[in-house]
């Protein structure tokens, strides 16, 4: 069975770090492209990023008006999908969740910037 | 950066069909575009119904599938249901990004 297990999420101030992780089995982690998503309150969703898997390069793309801020990681020897957010807005105020290729998500983690 | 575009609310009739479609700015949807459709009804997590353009989870009901009609990505909704009035999102892949529509407020009424 699938699992993705998201936590690392809190209360941080504006100007803030955060490292959220994504722990997933039940499928090959190594071999899996993996997202991040996350949903503003009220919002709709938002496509965060995504990170290959080693044999594809293992390299990451973000949204572009993250890029700077955002940056994917993957250590495949512990099945996790990592998150670094740095110079946190209260506009990255949201629920994030991963996203494994065929669709699974976890139950997300709430992220909140607030002063 | 790609705009996904999706009707922003659609009105069914109990037992009738629905068709929810997902289009792309820069041209036509295709298989290579891997389209999900993903259903969140309200306070819930979203779910994948579909993913790359027509397969199906195993809690997906039978009574929706995915296709790709006249250009753009379709959600086929036959016989709904009171309980599929939800948002459907769905995600679109293009080389580097993925981007979401915004959604589409489906009202069973």
């Amino acid at each position: 069975e699938v699992q993705l297990v998201e936590s690392g999420g809190g209360v941080v101030k504006p100007g803030g770090s955060l490292r959220l992780s994504c722990a997933a089995s039940g499928f090959t982690f190594a071999n899996a492209w993996m997202n991040w998503v996350r949903q503003a309150p009220g919002k709709g969703l938002e496509w965060v990023g995504h990170i290959r898997s080693r044999t594809d390069g293992g390299t990451a793309d973000c949204a572009a008006p993250l890029e700077g801020r955002f940056t994917l990681s993957r250590d495949d020897s512990k099945n996790t999908l990592y998150l670094q957010i740095n110079s946190l807005k209260t506009e990255d105020t949201a629920i994030y969740y991963c996203v494994s290729p065929s669709g699974y998500l976890g139950q997300g983690t709430l992220v909140t910037v607030s002063s | 950066q790609a705009v996904v575009t999706q009707e922003p609310s659609l009105t069914v009739s109990p037992g009738g069909t629905v068709t929810l479609t997902c289009g792309s700015n820069t041209g036509a949807v295709t298989s290579g575009h891997y389209a999900y459709w993903f259903q969140q009804k309200p306070g819930q997590a979203p779910r994948t119904l579909i993913y790359d353009t027509n397969n199906k989870h195993s809690w997906t009901p039978a009574r929706f599938s995915g296709s790709l009609l006249g250009g753009k990505a379709a959600l086929t909704l036959s016989g709904a249901q009171p309980e599929d009035e939800a948002e459907y999102y769905c995600l679109l892949s293009y080389v580097g990004s993925r981007v979401f529509g915004g959604g589409t407020k489906l009202t069973v009424l």
